[in-house]
């Protein structure tokens, strides 16, 4: 059964400083990986998807990798600003079962200025 | 990317009462859609997956007496909650993916209190 950790639960920052995210899962046989973003009370909002073929991709200030052999996945926030406070949610497509996501508990990250 | 619409944004309701939520994909056609719960502080989990005018597939351990899906459309989905509970207070994501799109995307949610 695939299993989506995400660490750590929590981080407090101050403004400017670069950030690493950490996602791990149980099972490398995935379609993709996802990085979203979810501010209280809110939806989802997608900010990098990463296909296992991929090792990385690139969004302004974001940066995500992938290590399929491993199960790991980072998230990188370069020179963080308060806007960036909010939830941070990992989820894996496992290969096995038509679309479905399984996620992490997430990164809750509060850029304090 | 794709937008996906949800109404109520939030709704109160008393015990015992039912309520529909619904899930719109306004700019595509969604074969799928995906029901997710959140609890508070806590992530994601799916309830169940529904692709149009099929039956919806539940995740175990959910009751699908209590939580009636209908996919009625390639751009409607709705997720009934039956004979509400204070336990079933929770914010609820429904997603939507279609035949062009490698990935889901998401609503905006709705925040269900049952009193």
């Amino acid at each position: 059964k695939q299993e989506v950790t995400q660490i750590p639960a929590a981080l407090s920052v101050p403004e400017g400083e670069n950030l690493v995210l950490n996602c791990s899962f149980t099972d490398s046989a995935i379609y993709n990986l996802q990085w979203f973003r979810q501010d209280p009370g809110k939806g989802l909002t997608s900010l990098l998807l990463i296909q296992s073929s991929q090792r990385e991709q690139t969004s302004g200030r974001l940066n995500a990798s992938l290590d399929k052999s491993s199960g790991r996945s980072t998230l990188y926030i370069a020179a963080s600003q308060p806007g960036d406070s909010a939830t941070y949610l990992c989820a894996v497509r496992p290969t096995s079962g038509y679309n479905k996501l399984i996620f992490g508990a997430g990164t809750r990250l509060a850029v304090h200025p | 990317g794709a937008v996906v619409s949800q109404h109520p944004s939030w709704v109160i309701c008393k015990s015992g009462t039912s309520v529909k939520i619904e899930c719109r994909s306004l700019d595509f056609q969604a074969t799928t859609m995906f029901w997710y719960r959140q609890f508070p502080k806590q992530s994601l989990m799916l309830m169940a997956t529904s692709n149009e005018g099929s039956k919806a597939t539940y995740e175990q351990g959910v009751e699908k007496d209590k939580f009636l899906i209908n996919h009625a459309s390639l751009t409607l989905s709705t997720l009934t909650v039956t004979s509400a509970h204070p336990e079933d207070s929770s914010f609820y994501i429904c997603s939507a993916s279609g035949v062009s799109y490698n990935e889901q995307f998401f609503g905006p949610g709705t925040r269900l209190t049952v009193l």
